[in-house]
């Protein structure tokens, strides 16, 4: 079935440096990928989203491209802030054994000091 | 806009009780998913619809019942309660455009069982 692996965390910098987190799946088809984003105590939202191969996603400064030939969807952001502070969660969603609910990675956390 | 509701926010129960989790979107989804948040766990899938009348079963249905009678509702029972119930829920709704499914997430239900 669908899987996405993302790298584990915390993911620990301070406030300007350059930001990474890694991103891959594995699916059948082609899927679309997210990126998720949990701040403390609330739920989950939307980041951003490529919809096919070599599609940019971009929001709030931070760029995901969806590559298909590394099945990768890595999250950057040039400089990071204390309120980027968050889990990040990577998911995928399309056609997934006949339905369309989203899998997700485990979540990766990002913690911002000043 | 409301987009998914949950209730309670936080709930406290003993071994043995039961409850049930609501969740209302009114953003006439079709699709709509249970997940529970663990430490290191990331979000595992309980129980998904994909639309009124049909449900199924996620990576960890045991000990949790669903329905859907309406588009809007999707509640989550317990039946009987025991300390490893005792997680973060989360519920989400979803849509479809093209194949691209995007989800929406409430806010979440703190449980803790005793």
């Amino acid at each position: 079935g669908d899987s996405v692996t993302q790298m584990e965390g915390p993911v620990t910098l301070s406030e300007e440096a350059f930001l990474t987190i890694n991103c891959t799946y594995t699916a059948t088809g082609y899927p679309s990928l997210f990126w998720y984003v949990q701040y403390p105590g609330e739920g989950l939202q939307l980041l951003l989203k490529a919809t096919k191969a070599d599609d940019k996603g971009s929001n709030k400064g931070f760029e995901a491209t969806y590559r298909k030939e590394t099945t990768s969807f890595h999250l950057e952001k040039g400089s990071v802030q204390v309120s980027d502070s968050a889990v990040y969660f990577c998911a995928l969603g399309g056609p997934s054994g006949g339905s369309y609910i989203p899998t997700f990675g485990r979540g990766t956390s990002l913690i911002v000091h000043p | 806009n409301a987009g998914v509701t949950q209730t309670p926010k936080f709930q406290v129960l003993k071994t043995g009780q039961s409850m049930t989790l609501q969740c209302a979107q009114d953003m006439n989804h079709e699709y709509m998913s249970w997940y529970r948040q663990d430490p290191g766990m990331g979000l595992r899938l309980i129980h998904y619809s994909v639309g009124a009348g049909i449900t199924d079963q996620g990576e960890v249905p045991n000990g949790y019942n669903v329905s859907r009678s309406t588009t809007e509702d999707f509640p989550l029972r317990l039946l009987s309660a025991a300390p490893s119930q005792t997680s973060v829920y989360f519920c989400a709704s979803s849509y479809l455009s093209g194949e691209v499914a995007e989800a929406f997430f409430g806010q979440g239900t703190r449980l803790t069982v005793v």
